[in-house]
Parts: C-alpha cells; structure tokens; sequence
C-alpha cells in the first residue's frame, strides 16, 4: 500500500494568494482527517470526514479556509487568501472506522506551507 | 473536552539505557484508545504503540512498552536498549473509542539519544 499520499511536500507563496493542499487517503479507509502542526498550538485538528461527510469543522480558523472530499479517495484543503500565520505543516490522516472502530489513523507526510 | 499533557519538553537518554516518557490525560469517558506516535527530523508521524483503555494489560511493541494506569490517568512510554534512531519529538495521543472520531494530542517531547 502507498500509504496516505499528499502534495505538494512544500509550498512556499506569497500573503493573499490561494493555496490548495492535496490528499489522497489509503485505500479501503474511509475517514479522513486534516491537522496542522504550529509551534505555537502543536498538533490541532482542523476537519475531518466520515464517508466523505464533513463531521466536524469546528477547528476550521476561519472563513478563509475550506476543505472538501468529493470521492472517498480524494481531499482538498484550500486557504483563500492565505496570510503568513497560515504558515505550518498541514497532515492529513486517514483511517477504517466502521467494522473496526480501534483502528488507527495513518499520517501523510504533510505539506509544509511557508506564507511570505 | 479531553486534555493530553506531556510535562517533559525535552529529555535525553544514553545509548543502550533505558528512559520513560511521561503522559497524563483528562477525560470523563471510559472508552477510549491512547497512543504513542514518532516524529523524527522528516516530519512523519509513525505509530508506536497503542493502548485500549479496556485492556488492563500494557502494550508492548519490541522495545517501546507503556504504563497504563486507567484510575491515575496516566500513559508513560517506556524505551528500552534506546538507539540512535530513536532520537524524534514523541507525541502522546487521546481518541474516543466509540465512532470515528479525531486524536487529540499533547506538545511532545523531544528525545535526544546520546552516543
């Protein structure tokens, strides 16, 4: 297995242009899951999907970023317009979470967003 | 909400020795999953080990073993006959056992191994 795939690996842009993070869960699972890593906040959730449904978006930091899951092997994490604090890394996970709710989740690995 | 708290910012180990990790959480539920994960310089995060708040036995994985213990809260890592290799910020992890549901993490520790 490939593993959970995401692009790009690094992106550097400049303040209020749009930025688009890709992710492609394993195959088979059927939760995802976007987190960012800051030094300032550590690792926080930022959305996550069950059988393509949005569940919870509430760490979402506000109206400037959306994500969407229009198949089960395909995520978009979009910022519009992007500032320098949107800067981090940018994880997407995935995991099978019906017949064998125990199972773990599985990490990219990341993009890293540098916001100049 | 669920807390996971990681009091050690950094800590380091000798080569070959042995050195615990510490993890507390907070949580009125009683199913629930915690685990270890790695993050070494690449950035990845790589599962260590994992623990059902149910199982009252502790998880071992080759050398990284934890200490459960349910009615302190508390989910320390073990690593034993520590290696260069293992040197990487460790992340302590909380998810509800029921559903589909996200982890929630502590700030990590930053292991340095020393040759």
């Amino acid at each position: 297995d490939a593993g959970v795939i995401q692009s790009p690996r690094h992106e550097v842009t400049e303040m209020g242009q749009e930025v688009t993070l890709r992710c492609k869960p394993i195959s088979g699972h059927n939760s995802l899951f976007w987190y960012r890593q800051t030094m300032m906040r550590g690792l926080e959730l930022l959305i996550y999907f069950n059988n393509n449904v949005p569940i919870d978006d509430s760490g979402m930091p506000e109206d400037r970023f959306s994500a969407k899951m229009p198949n089960a092997s395909f995520s978009t994490l979009k910022i519009q317009p992007s500032e320098p604090r949107d800067s981090a890394v940018y994880f997407c996970a995935s995991s099978w979470g019906q017949v064998r709710p125990q199972e773990t989740q599985y990490f990219g690995p990341g993009t890293r967003l540098l916001v100049l | 909400a669920q807390t996971v708290t990681q009091s050690q910012p950094e800590m380091s180990v000798q080569e070959a020795e042995t050195v615990t990790l510490s993890c507390t959480y907070d949580t009125s539920e009683s199913d629930y999953y915690l685990f270890w994960y790695k993050q070494p310089p690449s950035r990845q995060m790589i599962l260590v080990i994992r623990q059902e708040a149910y199982k009252q036995q502790n998880a071992t994985e080759n050398r990284f073993s934890v200490n459960f213990q349910k009615a302190a809260k508390s989910f320390s890592l073990k690593i034993s006959d520590s290696q260069l290799g293992d040197a990487a910020m460790y992340f302590c992890a909380y998810m509800l056992g029921s559903g589909n549901t996200p982890l929630v993490f502590g700030k990590g520790t930053r292991l340095s191994v020393i040759a």
